[in-house]
């Protein structure tokens, strides 16, 4: 079955340290991937996207993101959080055929120290 | 400038009541989309119009009922409201299938 997985519910990162992000998917091609976040009472904005090509993949506000097919992963990363990252990240994940509806993990919750 | 846009913010109602939720969305994009997000956060989505067809109708209770007078907004009328539709109800818009959504800020419904 299709699905998507984001392994870790809280991470708690200091401020100025790096981020990593886990996603994994469940599907036996290569679907359209993305990540949004979610800051308190606010909607999703979208950070990046993967469609083809170049598998690391530049956002908005500083995140990347690789993908890697043989681990069936698309992780996001950011060299140095600020406070102001801390929100909910979910991964989401358009599968073929689905008439581009989006499958999202169980989000990740971000905590900036500072 | 707001590119998708919902109201109300927030809907407090009664069980039994029926209520709408709007949206609109002023990107020039064909395909509008619902999405619940229940109180674990967990987005699933409901229904989606490309084109003002509808594309996508998820398990949905038929006491939902999408509609789309023109491509530019997709509304949400639900009818009979339960306690379990307590949630924040998201709109969201893509160029066309294939694309990337953008979303709405949501509406928090509550059932009382």
């Amino acid at each position: 079955a299709q699905s998507v997985t984001q392994p870790d519910i809280h991470i708690t990162v200091s401020e100025g340290a790096s981020l990593e992000l886990r996603c994994n998917y469940s599907y036996g091609a290569t679907p359209y991937l993305f990540w949004y976040v979610q800051s308190p009472g606010q909607g999703l904005q979208l950070l990046l996207k993967y469609f083809s090509g170049d598998t690391l993949v530049q956002g908005i506000k500083g995140f990347e993101a690789e993908f890697k097919r043989s681990q069936s992963s698309f992780n996001l990363r950011k060299p140095s959080v600020h406070w102001s990252d801390a929100a909910e990240y979910f991964c989401a994940v358009r599968f073929t055929g689905g008439g581009n509806k989006l499958t999202f993990g169980t989000g990740t919750q971000l905590k900036v120290e500072l | 400038d707001t590119a998708v846009s919902q109201t109300p913010k927030y809907l407090v109602t009664q069980m039994g009541n029926d209520k709408s939720i709007k949206c609109e969305q002023n990107l020039g994009h064909d395909t509008m989309y619902w999405y619940k997000q229940d109180s674990k956060k967990f987005l699933k989505i409901m229904f989606s119009y490309n084109n003002k067809e509808l594309i996508i109708n998820e398990t949905v209770p038929n006491r939902f009922s999408p509609k789309s007078p023109d491509k530019a907004h997709l509304n949400l009328h639900i009818n009979s409201l339960e306690l379990g539709d307590s949630a924040v109800y998201f709109c969201a818009s893509s160029q066309g299938l294939g694309y990337e959504q953008y979303f709405g800020p949501g509406t928090r419904l509550t059932v009382t």
